[in-house]
């Protein structure tokens, strides 16, 4: 079970904007930088936002990120189409074993 | 033009073994770090194992530790995972990933995956 918590849906109209909530705790997202992913349907995911809110080359700014404590939140302005997808947050988490977590998981939909 | 090549996947009994295969093309393989990243049908996401560019720093998740074995060879710009015990719940697509950096430290660019199925 992911110890980072993601609604598990969100929606909106094109346009419109969006934001994702990412939920952890001290041993990771209250430790650690989050990233954030993209996986469109039947494809691999793709890294969106790392360290918080920067963007690789190639990502609109229409994404952004940001973390405060012990959550994160990632948003999306100007809703497309092509958005439509299932989002990700990630994160090392620093207990007992060192590992990367990813969070449950939110399906965006563009109604 | 970065390209992860996943392969050696397939349908393996419980307790059995099977090793997989990246093969890396397009960057300079040893100067990154790299990552199996697995995905149950229908599931979210699970970090499986990273490797830094040297072999020197090596991490697993709890679920697999003991039992999977990363490994790379530079010279041959490939990362393998060796999966021992498997268990029904190893099933999942297995994606390779490259690092952003030479250390473990973010999963960036993901091959396409290639399926592990185990059942009797």
């Amino acid at each position: 079970q992911s110890v980072l918590t993601q609604p598990p849906s969100a929606s909106g109209t094109p346009g419109q904007r969006v934001t994702i909530s990412c939920s952890g705790s001290s041993s990771n997202i209250g430790s650690n930088t989050v990233n954030w992913y993209q996986q469109l349907p039947g494809t691999a995911p793709k890294l969106l936002i790392y360290s918080n809110n920067q963007r690789p080359s190639g990502v609109p700014d229409r994404f952004s990120g940001s973390k405060s404590g012990t959550s994160a939140s990632l948003a999306i302005s100007g809703l497309q189409s092509e958005d439509e997808a299932d989002y990700y947050c990630a994160a090392w988490d620093d207990s007992l074993n060192v590992r990367y977590v990813f969070g449950t998981g939110t399906k965006v939909t563009v109604l | 033009e970065v390209q992860l090549v996943e392969s050696g996947g397939g349908l393996v009994q419980p307790g059995r073994s099977l090793r997989l295969s990246c093969a890396a093309s397009g960057f300079t393989f040893d100067d990154y770090a790299m990552h199996w990243v697995r995905q149950a049908p229908g599931k979210g996401l699970e970090w499986v194992s990273g490797i830094s560019w040297n072999s020197g720093s090596i991490g697993y998740a709890d679920s697999v530790k003991g039992r999977f074995t990363i490994s790379r060879d530079n010279a041959k710009n490939s990362l393998y995972l060796q999966m021992n015990s498997l268990r029904a719940e190893d099933t999942a697509l297995y994606y390779c990933a490259k690092d952003l950096s030479s250390t473990v430290v973010t999963p960036y660019y993901w091959g396409q995956g290639t399926l592990v199925t185990v059942s009797s």
